[in-house]
Order: C-alpha cells, then sequence, then structure tokens
C-alpha cells in the first residue's frame, strides 16, 4: 500500500524566502509527526498532530515555525524568513493512533542558499 | 526526561560476521523502544519494537534485540552481516508524556566490508 508522501523531495531556496513542505499521511492514520534531521543535531521532533486535539508544537525551534494539518489527514510545514541554518532534512511520520510505531516518508531535503 | 546513548557512531564488520549496535537508554518509566534504520537518502524504516513483553525481539531482516532492565541497554544484533545492511541505525525510545514522540539517539553508521 501507499506509504508516507513527502512533497518536494529537494527544495533549494534563497534566505530570508518562506517555504512550504507537504507531508501526505497513511491513509487512516490520525497521528502526524514532523521531524528534523540535520548534520549537527541529528534527529529532532518538531510537531505532533493527533487526530482534533491541539497539536503539540513543543519541538518547534522558533515562531518561523508553523504546521497545519488540514481535515485531519494532508500536513503542511511552513518556514517564514529561511535562515541557512534551517536548511535540514524535514521528515514526516505518521502512525494508526498515538502509541503506535510510526512510519516515515523519505523526507524534503531544505538547502538554503 | 527520556534519552538514549549509541556507544559508536560507527561499526565496520566484514560480510557473513555478527553485528553489534549498542544502545543504552535513560527513562523514568517503562520505556518503548525501537531501532530504525536509514539508507542513504531514504526516511526510516522500523526494525523493531520493544513494548513491555519479551525481553529478546525479533524484527525484520534477521536483526534482533534484547531488553535488559539492569543494564538500561536495547542492544542490536544480527547473526551474520550482509552488504545490504550498509546503513544508519538509531536507536529510539518514545515519549509517553502524551504526545508519544520518538527521542533519537545520534546514530551509528554500519559498514559491511566484503
Amino acid at each position: 500500500g501507499a506509504g508516507v508522501s513527502q512533497s518536494p523531495s529537494n527544495k533549494v531556496t534563497e534566505k530570508g524566502k518562506d517555504v512550504e513542505l507537504r507531508c501526505d499521511p497513511i491513509s487512516g492514520h490520525t497521528a502526524l509527526y514532523w521531524y528534523r534531521q540535520s548534520l549537527g543535531q541529528g534527529l529532532e521532533f518538531l510537531i505532533y498532530f493527533q487526530g482534533n486535539s491541539a497539536p503539540d508544537k513543543s519541538g518547534l525551534p522558533s515562531d518561523r515555525f508553523s504546521a497545519e494539518r488540514t481535515g485531519g489527514s494532508v500536513s503542511t510545514l511552513t518556514i517564514q524568513r529561511t535562515q541557512q541554518e534551517d536548511s535540514a532534512v524535514y521528515l514526516c511520520a505518521s502512525s494508526l493512533s498515538g502509541n503506535q510505531p510510526q512510519h516515515f516518508g523519505d523526507g524534503t531535503r531544505l538547502s538554503i542558499l | 526526561a527520556q534519552s538514549v546513548t549509541q556507544l559508536d557512531s560507527h561499526v565496520s564488520v566484514s560480510e557473513g560476521t555478527p553485528v553489534l549496535l549498542r544502545c543504552n537508554y535513560s527513562s523514568s518509566y517503562s520505556p518503548s523502544l525501537f531501532w530504525y534504520v536509514q539508507h542513504p537518502n531514504k526516511g526510516l524504516q522500523l526494525l523493531l519494537k520493544y513494548t513491555s513483553a519479551a525481553t529478546l525481539v525479533k524484527g525484520i531482516n534477521g536483526f534482533e534485540a534484547e531488553f535488559k532492565k539492569s543494564e538500561t541497554s536495547f542492544h542490536l544484533t544480527k547473526p551474520s552481516a550482509h552488504m545490504s545492511d550498509a546503513a544508519e541505525y538509531f536507536c529510539v525510545v518514545s515519549d509517553r508524556s502524551g504526545s508519544e514522540k520518538l527521542v533519537f539517539g545520534k546514530g551509528t553508521k554500519l559498514t559491511v566490508n566484503p
């Protein structure tokens, strides 16, 4: 069956621009997570959505980062006024519910020039 | 807070020899522990999980891990390495404070030599 789909797979943009990263979770999965993978910091949790509950935003590094999940399915991670330190691979994961194993997409590799 | 420490950043083995990737965890309660594998330019794939049932957990591709509470360890093993096992491996603990977010180790890069 279809796995977690992320787009674009690669994104190159200039410092100061806004970017949107998309995640399409596995159908029927109620939980959705965003993580960031960078050379210096390893894998870090960013944000978690579970059903209609308020998201856990505790991992977002600054107010330039935001995410939404429309209709309980597709999610968009937005980074405003990008900085060079935002360069990383952004990974999305989904699970059937909050305590089930997470399935990951292939990520979006973001490069800020 | 939960954390995991992967004791080796790089491990190199010959094809056909055993693999041992070491992981120690810290948790204030009975943890859920996972091993994930990441091949180059790919996402993470779940190898196996421990959730307080059997302490010896069998995963995919011949991997297994043993939960040892007395040693706070969850080492990953495989009897015989294959070239396709070359990848980066992450030991992970689940934060069960509500969000079930994953806390990752720094990763161990496994090289398999012919």
